[in-house]
């Protein structure tokens, strides 16, 4: 079976620092896909980034990018130069298998907090 | 700017009820999730379809909940009887797998209370 692990239930960064979510993962399917997702307290979610487990280079969005390590099936978010609005939950999600359906999975998410 | 819809986007009733939500994807996405979100349980796949079939439909508690895609425009989720327990934000979300990506793109939510 799947399975996310997001560790980290609450993250405090300073404005402007860099800071690192943390998420496991568990499969033994050999193509999947790792992402990102933002909930604001708004309530939607806002795809963030994603990375194939056959990339070979971490992904990168603007200031996200993924620390993909796919012998230790980790898969951590990197923000750079954190901002106010970066405060948010955040969701890794994972996709087994790449063909028919594209089930997906999420992990329970970690709570970040930029502090001015 | 395309966009998932949601209606309604907050719902309150009384034990007991029928309740219907309902999602519009975006158009050309050929599939559609429907996800439950709980403080308890966080994230929940319920279903999701591919070309308005169900693929997978475990996650939804089959006695009393029910989706369907009656046409390419609209999903719905129903429930009846709804039950206090059922008090959590569903999602809807829609995706086109396209070179190996499969993002999806999801709606406001909908906040369901139960009473």
């Amino acid at each position: 079976a799947q399975k996310i692990t997001q560790t980290q239930p609450g993250m405090f960064v300073q404005e402007k620092e860099a800071v690192t979510l943390d998420c496991t993962y568990d499969t033994s399917d050999p193509s999947y896909g790792l992402f990102w997702y933002k909930q604001p307290s708004s309530g939607e979610m806002i795809f963030l980034i994603y990375q194939g487990s056959y990339d070979q280079q971490n992904a990168t969005e603007g200031r996200y990018s993924l620390n993909f390590q796919k012998a230790r099936k980790s898969a951590n978010l990197v923000i750079s130069a954190s901002q106010l609005g970066d405060s948010a939950m955040y969701f890794c999600a994972m996709r087994e298998g790449n063909t028919g359906g594209f089930k997906t999975i999420f992990g329970a998410g970690t709570r970040l907090f930029v502090k001015a | 700017d395309a966009r998932v819809t949601q209606t309604p986007r907050h719902k309150v009733t009384e034990m007991g009820q029928e309740v219907t939500m309902r999602c519009q994807p975006i158009l050309g996405h050929n599939t559609v999730f429907w996800y439950r979100q709980t403080m308890m349980q966080g994230l929940e796949l319920l279903a999701y379809f591919r070309n308005r079939a169900p693929l997978d439909d475990s996650g939804m508690p089959k006695d009393r909940f029910s989706a369907e895609m009656p046409d390419a425009t609209l999903a719905t989720l129903k429930i009846q009887p709804s039950e206090p327990r059922d008090s959590a934000v569903y999602f809807c979300a829609s995706g086109l797998p396209l070179a190996g990506v499969y993002e999806q793109y999801f709606g406001p939510g909908t906040r369901l209370t139960v009473t």
